[in-house]
């Protein structure tokens, strides 16, 4: 079945312990991306990958880090978290870029204290 | 810098009547896209609209894209309870990147 898988789906940590949550596609979509989902003020890009070792920052960038040394993950880095990154993080991918139709994961619910 | 709107915020509505639903965006872009989401659960695509005059149809929803008047409406054709959800459009920030910038979202509820 094609899809987008994120890993954890909940997740409480506090502040300042470095955390990763992973995305993986198994559709050989070369565009991914991550995004943030905030009461009042909707989704924001966070960071977006056209293809491995190409990454660009989205609206968002600040307090994240992101890698794509394969084409099927690009996990999302929080190195040193704050109680302001408490939100609802979605990933994507579609085919070759956002011009295509969009796949998202199951979103990662993650709470900083 | 590119800000984009939707209008309503808010729509209840019911079955078997039609609305639109607004997406107003500030600069320039050359793509533009419509997404739902159910409460609780992630997001699913509906729509890539990528020139001017580009409709879109999938049941009874259809997207349209204006772009000289910077402008796309969803609309809703004899609606039904399962619409019931949020609906967010999103646009390109610019030709030479791939940052999306999105609206707000319209919380659709439709009731009988």
């Amino acid at each position: 079945e094609a899809q987008v898988t994120q890993n954890p789906r909940y997740l409480i940590t506090v502040t300042g312990k470095k955390l990763t949550v992973t995305c993986s596609q198994n559709m050989n979509h070369e565009y991914m991306s991550w995004y943030r989902q905030d009461p009042g003020l909707g989704l924001r890009q966070i960071y977006y990958s056209m293809n491995v070792e190409v990454t660009d920052k989205g609206d968002v960038p600040e307090g994240y880090k992101v890698s794509r040394k394969e084409k099927r993950n690009f996990p999302l880095i929080l190195e040193s978290p704050s109680p302001n990154q408490t939100s609802l993080y979605f990933c994507a991918s579609s085919l070759y870029d956002s011009r295509q139709t969009a796949f998202f994961g199951q979103g990662t619910r993650l709470t900083v204290v | 810098e590119l800000k984009v709107e939707q209008n309503p915020l808010f729509l209840s509505m019911q079955e078997g009547k039609n609305y639109t639903i607004y997406c107003n965006y500030s600069t320039t872009s050359d793509r533009l896209y419509w997404y739902r989401q159910d409460p609780g659960k992630s997001l699913e695509s509906l729509f890539v609209l990528l020139s001017n005059g580009a409709v879109k149809q999938e049941g009874r929803l259809m997207a349209s894209l204006d772009t000289k008047a910077r402008l796309s409406t969803l609309h809703i054709t004899a609606a039904v309870h399962d619409l019931s959800a949020t609906y967010f459009c999103a646009v390109g920030k610019s030709y030479n990147t791939d940052k999306l910038i999105f609206g707000t979202g319209t919380r659709l509820q439709v009731f009988p």
